[in-house]
């Protein structure tokens, strides 16, 4: 079966401080990851996605970028943090571009 | 994708039927309705989807309208652990690359003893 795991659980961070979240799926070989974003009392916004290793598309700019340096792993950063940034970070897969999406637990971040 | 419209917030009792209704009154013929759910502080749980005919899984059932301008999420003998936010999403098979869900507010069910 397939897991996906998020680091970390959660954190807190000053405006201006880098940021790197990470995200990796266990049990699925050449999976679609995504990078979605939900502020407090927002909705779901998808930011990032990829087919494939070394491959990156932006859906949305929040001054924030993606990396997949391995099949199975999904790195979300950026060199200074917003205020804006706060919020529900969550990474999700399928198997395929037309396959269900599969999310998991998510990363909590608060900008201070 | 086609937008979809559903209460803000419904109520049951613990074994209960729940019928969520979905209104997408300009779905298109390659959009697929998708049905997901999501706790506090939790990501989103796939429930089901379907594109013209109805399904069901150990989730819940997917009735579609025939003319695919509506469509309802039943879960049947409802437990407190079915109370969540309710999203109903229209995904159209990508033309690309991508595949972009686009979550709205939802439904939110609200699960009594």
């Amino acid at each position: 079966a397939q897991t996906i795991h998020q680091w970390p659980v959660a954190e807190i961070k000053a405006v201006g401080s880098p940021l790197s979240l990470g995200c990796t799926i266990k049990g699925k070989s050449s999976p679609n990851l995504y990078w979605y974003w939900q502020a407090t009392g927002g909705t779901l916004q998808q930011l990032f996605y990829s087919i494939t290793v070394g491959q990156v598309e932006s859906v949305v700019q929040l001054n924030l970028s993606a990396s997949r340096p391995k099949d199975d792993q999904f790195i979300l950063s950026t060199e200074k943090l917003l205020l804006s940034h706060s919020g529900f970070y969550l990474c999700a897969w399928s198997s395929g571009n037309q396959d269900t999406q599969y999310f998991g637990p998510g990363t909590r971040l608060l900008v201070l | 994708d086609a937008k979809t419209t559903q209460p803000d917030s419904m109520e049951s009792t613990e074994g209960e039927t729940v019928h969520l209704p979905c209104s997408h009154a300009t779905i298109s013929g390659n959009e697929y309705i998708y049905w997901y759910r999501q706790v506090p502080l939790q990501g989103p749980e796939y429930v089901t989807h379907g594109l013209q005919q109805n399904t069901t899984n150990s989730m819940a059932f997917l009735a579609i309208a025939s003319d695919r301008k509506s469509s309802t999420l039943i879960l049947t003998h409802v437990s407190l652990r079915d109370a969540a936010v309710y999203h109903c999403i229209l995904r159209a098979l990508p033309q690309g690359t991508g595949s972009k869900l686009s979550f709205g507010k939802g439904a939110k069910l609200t699960v009594s003893p």
